[in-house]
């Protein structure tokens, strides 16, 4: 079975600039959630979708969007750019969407860096 | 206080050794429990999830969870040099798949 996709792998993008991540999640999987890396920061959430809805969302300014296909496919949004969104943008997809808090399942993520 | 605090290490162990990584968490909403390992360059990996107050084991891995010191680790039996990775714990509150990460502890196995 195919893992997670992620595309673009990478990206260079300059400030102001707005920038599309795509994922693909695992055959079956209905529920993505995707989270930022940064060194300074670690791991952070930013959104969790099933059935093409947005069920939480982190703690990130609105310039950050996303949303879900019915094909469960799922992207993410960022516009007027800053540095600090450089950034691995890693995108998670789960096998069963039942009381939540099921085992996520990482892409290879979306190397962002803005110049 | 952070949600999920792990030590940073780098942790040293020699190959053939017990390696035990610890994570304390904040939240007693917190429901389920990851243990990510995740490579320079790479995405994070899932290797244990535990529910459940006690011990789980697959292979050379068990993870312990005890909600009431709000306490998880993991332990890595027969460690060997590629086991040496960054790894993350991870916790989510009951109906949610947002996982909240601790920063990593280093792991290094040396031969």
């Amino acid at each position: 079975k195919a893992g997670v996709t992620q595309t673009p792998r990478y990206l260079i993008k300059t400030r102001g600039q707005q920038v599309t991540l795509s994922c693909s999640p695992i055959s079956g999987h209905r529920s993505v959630s995707w989270y930022q890396q940064t060194p300074g920061q670690g791991l952070q959430f930013l959104f969790e979708y099933f059935s093409e809805t947005q069920r939480n969302k982190g703690n990130f300014p609105g310039r950050f969007s996303g949303r879900q296909f019915s094909n469960s496919r799922s992207e993410m949004n960022v516009s007027t750019l800053e540095l600090g969104d450089s950034a691995l943008y890693l995108c998670a997809s789960t096998p069963v969407m039942l009381a939540g808090g099921n085992e996520q399942f990482f892409g290879p993520g979306t190397r962002l860096t803005v110049l | 206080q952070k949600e999920v605090e792990q030590n940073s290490g780098p942790l040293s162990v020699p190959e053939g050794a017990i390696a035990s990584l610890n994570c304390t968490y904040s939240d007693r909403g917190s429901q389920s429990f990851f243990w990510y390992r995740q490579y320079s360059g790479k995405s994070p990996e899932l290797i244990m999830f535990i529910y459940s107050n006690g011990d789980k084991e697959d292979g050379r891995f068990t993870a312990q969870l005890n909600k009431a010191s709000q306490y998880v680790s993991l332990l890595i039996r027969d460690s060997q040099p590629s086991d040496s990775a960054t790894y993350l714990c991870a916790v989510a509150r009951y109906n949610t798949d947002k996982l909240i990460f601790g920063t990593g502890t280093r792991l290094q196995v040396f031969p």
